[in-house]
């Protein structure tokens, strides 16, 4: 069984500059849900995707966007970047069932941006 | 709002001894559940423990347990023998519908 996979590992933009990161699902899990963790914070909520929808947004801007694909691996787009996306982006994927979904979470991408 | 809090930012403990992690969070809803997740340095965020909010029963796994306090909205993680390798951030979180609402974490130190 393949785990939650996440490239890149590391990355550095600068301000205004686009980013995509990428996710791969565990194997049979069909929900991804993307998160922010600042450093010194807990992770923070950007979105969920179920079946190739959004299924759920946190308190991020527009410019954060996503896509889930028909084999379930997920982007997270950045536009416009600020110096405060700096951050771990991490993704977990999880099957659907409720509220009862335990997610598993990836390694997590660095982003610095300057 | 949904909030989790961990009210200690750091904590410590002697190898093989015993340290508990506090956490209380708040929610309006009845169906939720509560998780503990252990960050080490490799940044990977890993499961450690898992308990439904119907359960009256504490959840258990290995040297790691919780003491779930419906009422009081509290629930601690309970690290038993302590291990060097169980040096890492501790998160609580908690889960009502899609998302994980993660306190600010508890940072455990081993000393040997």
């Amino acid at each position: 069984e393949t785990g939650v996979t996440q490239s890149p590992t590391h990355l550095i933009k600068t301000r205004g500059q686009q980013v995509t990161l990428r996710c791969s699902s565990q194997s049979g899990h069909n929900t991804v849900s993307w998160y922010q963790q600042a450093l010194g914070q807990g992770p923070q909520f950007i979105f969920q995707y179920y079946r190739e929808e959004e299924n759920g947004r946190g308190n991020f801007p527009p410019r954060f966007s996503g896509l889930q694909f028909p084999n379930y691996s997920s982007e997270l787009n950045v536009n416009a970047l600020e110096l405060d996306d700096s951050a771990l982006y991490l993704c977990a994927s999880s099957l659907p069932g409720g509220p009862a979904e335990t997610q598993y979470f990836g390694p997590g991408t660095r982003l610095l941006v300057l | 709002a949904q909030t989790v809090t961990q009210s200690q930012p750091e904590m410590s403990v002697q190898e093989a001894e015993t340290v508990t992690l506090s956490c209380t969070y708040d929610t309006s809803e009845s169906d939720y559940y509560l998780f503990w997740y252990k960050q080490p340095p490799s940044r990977q965020m890993i499961l450690v423990i898992r308990q439904e909010a119907y359960k009256q029963q504490n959840a258990t796994e290995n040297r790691f347990s919780v003491n779930f306090q419906k009422a009081a909205k509290s629930f601690s993680l309970k690290i038993s023998d302590s291990q060097l390798g169980d040096a890492a951030m501790y998160f609580c979180a908690y889960t009502g519908a899609q998302k994980l609402v993660f306190g600010q974490g508890t940072r455990l130190t081993i000393n040997p």
